[in-house]
This record gives C-alpha cells, structure tokens and sequence, in this order.
C-alpha cells in the first residue's frame, strides 16, 4: 500500500522559478525523507527530517512538515535544468528504515 | 567510492525460469533492503536485512527469496519468474536506520519477463 500521496503528479515551469511539491501521508511517522530520480538511475537522499521538527534546509531545498495535517512540502527555490527529475517522498513509522514511498512528483525545467 | 553496485543492469527472462540480483555495497551499512518500481508508482519494499544472517520481508516478498551471508552482499532471487515480476528492481543500503538514516541506492536492474 502507497502511504504517501504527492501532488502535483508533474510540474513544469521556467529555470530560476521556484518549485513546490507535496506529500500526504496516512499513519503516524518517526521521520520522512524525501529523494530525486533522475531518468533511469537510482534514487537520491535530498533531506532527512523528523517528526520533532518543522522545517529544514539544504542549499536551495527547504521541506516542512506537519503532523497535525500529515503532510510535507518540499521546495526547490531558483531551479535550474539539472533539477528536472522525479522526486518522491519517503515515509518511515518506526525508524525501522522500512521506508513507505509516494508515486513521485516529475519536475520538468525548462532552461 | 563504488557505493552500492547492482548486476545486471537489464535482464530478459522467460516465464518460470529463475535468477538472482546481485547487491553488493562497500560503505560498512549493516541495513540492506530492495525495491521494485513500476510505472507511476513509488518504490515497495521486497524484503530488507539488519545485518548479516538476519532477513525480513516487506510489502511485496512473494515469489522472492533473499539471503545475506556477508554484511557486503545481498543477492535478491527470483525463483520462478512470472510475468507480474517485470519492473526495475533496486538495492539500498544505509547504517542502522535507529534514529533515521539516509538510504543510498544502486541504479536498479530492468528486468523483463516474457
């Protein structure tokens, strides 16, 4: 079963804008991460954030998180053509690293 | 750094036959899991190890067998293939997830079954 939903389901906008994705979730979590995918290669970590926190930053990436509502943002301010990818969220519920993901969010860059 | 190492990159099997996915990774992680991926689906977790000699299932284990004899390798195995079993199948591994942990992930193996 998918625990994350992610919405929008694609994304498309001009380099230098900002990108905003978000992710739903339906039981309690322990932490959520969020990962990128290029076209046909693995899945990479962007950020790591707890249930205890509220919002953190990496460089450009900026994610939030709610428990009240279950769900998390994830923002790429300035986005370049190298951002285009497809970006899912990742649940954990007990810090077990059983991750749950999302169906993704595929951004689209146009340089 | 290889980081975590998947074979073969793309494989076509037929309807029963059997083969094994390797996973091999060098950065010390005691946790090791696989996904597959399907189209406009996230990943769903097959089975997963803590460590060395300790194995468990996911949300999708059946028609897949796991074993793990060194904290290096986890080889995923398909034992009689069916065509529902066609997907990109991924290795990840990560230190003990306690308190939450990265996941590092190979660049999947596409496997069709015909």
């Amino acid at each position: 079963s998918q625990q994350g939903e992610e919405d929008p389901q694609a994304l498309s906008i001009q380099e230098g804008e900002n990108a905003t994705m978000n992710c739903s979730y339906k039981t309690s979590i322990n932490n959520l991460q969020w990962y990128r995918q290029n076209s046909g290669r693995g899945l990479v970590h962007l950020i790591l954030i707890r249930s205890n926190e509220r919002e953190k930053h990496s460089g450009r990436l900026r994610v939030t998180l709610d428990t009240s509502k279950k769900s998390s943002s994830l923002l790429i301010t300035a986005s370049r053509a190298a951002d285009t990818a497809s970006y899912f969220c990742a649940t954990d519920s007990s810090n077990t690293g059983k991750l749950i993901f999302g169906q993704g969010t595929t951004l689209q860059v146009k340089p | 750094n290889a980081g975590v190492t998947q074979t073969p990159k793309f494989q076509v099997l037929k309807t029963g036959q059997s083969m094994t996915l390797q996973c091999a990774q060098d950065m010390n992680h005691e946790y090791m899991s696989w996904y597959r991926q399907d189209p406009g689906m996230g990943l769903r977790l097959i089975h997963y190890s803590v460590g060395a000699g300790i194995t468990d299932q996911g949300e999708v284990p059946n028609g897949y067998n796991v074993s793990r004899s060194t904290t290096e390798d986890f080889p995923l195995r398909l034992l009689s293939a069916a065509p529902s079993q066609t997907s990109v199948y991924f290795c990840a591994s990560s230190y003990s997830p306690g308190q939450g942990r990265a996941q590092h992930f190979g660049d999947g193996t596409r496997l069709s079954i015909l």
